[in-house]
């Protein structure tokens, strides 16, 4: 099975801000990368799939890169609603569609 | 506007069995991939498995973690998902959520299931 491990597990930012989040897997995956957010007490939301296109509805300022196994996932201005946790998922080889542990980002 | 409603979730105790539903609407089900995803208190998602359109084959696949216990089935006229738990652990205790596409781009808000004596 493939392995996603994210870094860092948590971070602490202000807004305004500029942050990144890393995914990586333990092979290949082409470009098959997902991002999600989650809020406390709320279902996943879908930011970005194929690595690096934008859901419909979800801010510019959100973007993804990457192939292979190496991927991230940038918040441009951080906004005070961006306070979440992000877990990417690879869909290339499955089942099973392995998620990341998380990145929680929190306010400074 | 598309809406998927878990419903089953409760309290059970260890060795027991569960039956999880997922209703969907606002959208033509029979098209879609569906999976199931859970999440332990205060932990990460997990996948659990996904079952896939009849259309794309209709197969199902699942986690190792639950191969040999969990069943995942469809009920297209119903536009209905389901889990069928087995042997339950408390490792098992979680909110589980039902998703549509993949990626996974629609989402249930979720049942807790909790596996305890």
């Amino acid at each position: 099975d493939i392995q996603m491990t994210q870094s860092p597990s948590s971070l602490s930012a202000s807004v305004g801000d500029r942050v990144t989040i890393t995914c990586r897997a333990s092979q290949s995956i082409s470009r098959s990368l997902n991002w999600y957010q989650q809020k406390p007490g709320k279902a996943p939301k879908l930011l970005i799939y194929t690595a690096s296109s934008l859901q419909s509805g979800v801010p510019s300022r959100f973007s993804g890169s990457g192939s292979g196994t190496d991927f991230t996932l940038t918040i441009s201005s951080l906004q005070l609603e961006d306070f979440a946790t992000y877990y990417c998922q690879q869909s290339y080889s499955t089942p099973p569609d392995t998620f990341g542990q998380g990145t929680k980002l929190e306010i400074k | 506007e598309v809406q998927l409603v878990e419903s089953g979730g409760g309290l059970v105790q260890p060795g027991g069995s569960l039956r999880l539903s997922c209703t969907a609407s606002g959208f033509t089900f029979s098209r879609y991939g569906m999976h199931w995803v859970r999440q332990a208190p205060g932990k990460g998602l997990e996948w659990i498995g996904r079952i896939k359109s009849k259309n794309d084959g209709g197969t199902i696949g699942y986690a190792a973690l639950v191969t040999d216990r969990f069943i995942i089935s469809r009920d297209d006229s119903n536009d209905t998902l389901y889990l069928q738990m087995n042997r339950l652990k408390p490792e098992d205790t979680a909110i589980y959520f039902c998703s549509a596409g993949n990626p996974l781009l629609s989402w249930g808000q979720g049942t807790l299931v909790t596996v305890s004596s």
